[in-house]
């Protein structure tokens, strides 16, 4: 089956300007994730949705960070402004339910360097 | 919030030598889990423990699930070339949406 597909692979943006990176998880996952692994750190989840719904993001900074699932496949996560500590890598993840336990796939990620 | 602390943070070995990690944590967790991550890469699951004192193999890999419920153990044995990467290991935590809290990673490099 295929994997979970990311994009871009690399992003450069500068202090202050906007960003959106692009998910597309393996065909039939109701549940997807946002996580962000600061270098040097383990993946630190963001979001979860179940379908199109939110089903947490409480470490989701909503000041700055927003992320939809429309239509319960593809998934969006946008960062405006973008400040330097965002610098990370945005990893997506799906599993096909909330309870898969060990089920989570992950894709290769988004390397956003913010200068 | 749950915090995983993971040991050793690096490993520098020679290739035929076994290897240990582990995981400990200041709440239970109902899974344990056991991830590589190599560059540029997603991590990748390598095994997954559902069961207080479960003891599972993959291969040359075996994980344990401690009997507090609080502390995970992963042995490499016999280290090949191919093993270098990050390791990581995750808690699964079936009252909070059974999201993932992962360790910081053990960086294991393996001189041929």
């Amino acid at each position: 089956e295929a994997g979970v597909a990311q994009s871009p692979r690399y992003k450069i943006i500068e202090k202050r300007q906007s960003v959106a990176f692009w998910c597309n998880p393996i065909s039939g996952h109701a549940t997807l994730y946002w996580y962000q692994q600061i270098l040097g750190q383990g993946p630190k989840l963001l979001i979860q949705f179940q379908n199109n719904g939110v089903v947490d993001d409480s470490q989701l900074p909503k000041d700055r960070f927003s992320a939809e699932r429309l239509k319960g496949v593809d998934s969006t996560l946008k960062i405006q402004p973008a400040k330097l500590e965002d610098s990370a890598v945005y990893l997506c993840a799906s599993s096909l339910d909330t309870a898969s336990g060990g089920g989570y796939t992950f894709g290769s990620g988004t390397r956003l360097t913010v200068v | 919030g749950q915090q995983l602390n993971q040991s050793p943070q690096s490993m520098f070995i020679q290739e035929g030598e076994d290897v240990s990690m582990n995981c400990t944590s200041s709440s239970i967790f109902n899974t344990w889990l056991w991830y590589k991550q190599d560059p540029g890469e997603g991590p990748v699951l390598l095994i997954a423990l559902y069961k207080a004192g479960e003891l599972t193999s993959n291969g040359r890999l075996t994980a344990q699930f401690g009997t507090t419920r609080k502390d995970s153990f992963l042995n490499i044995s016999a280290s090949i070339p191919s093993d270098v990467g990050i390791y990581f290991c995750a808690g699964q935590d079936g009252g909070s949406n059974y999201k993932l809290t992962f360790g910081k990673g053990t960086l294991l490099t393996v001189n041929p």
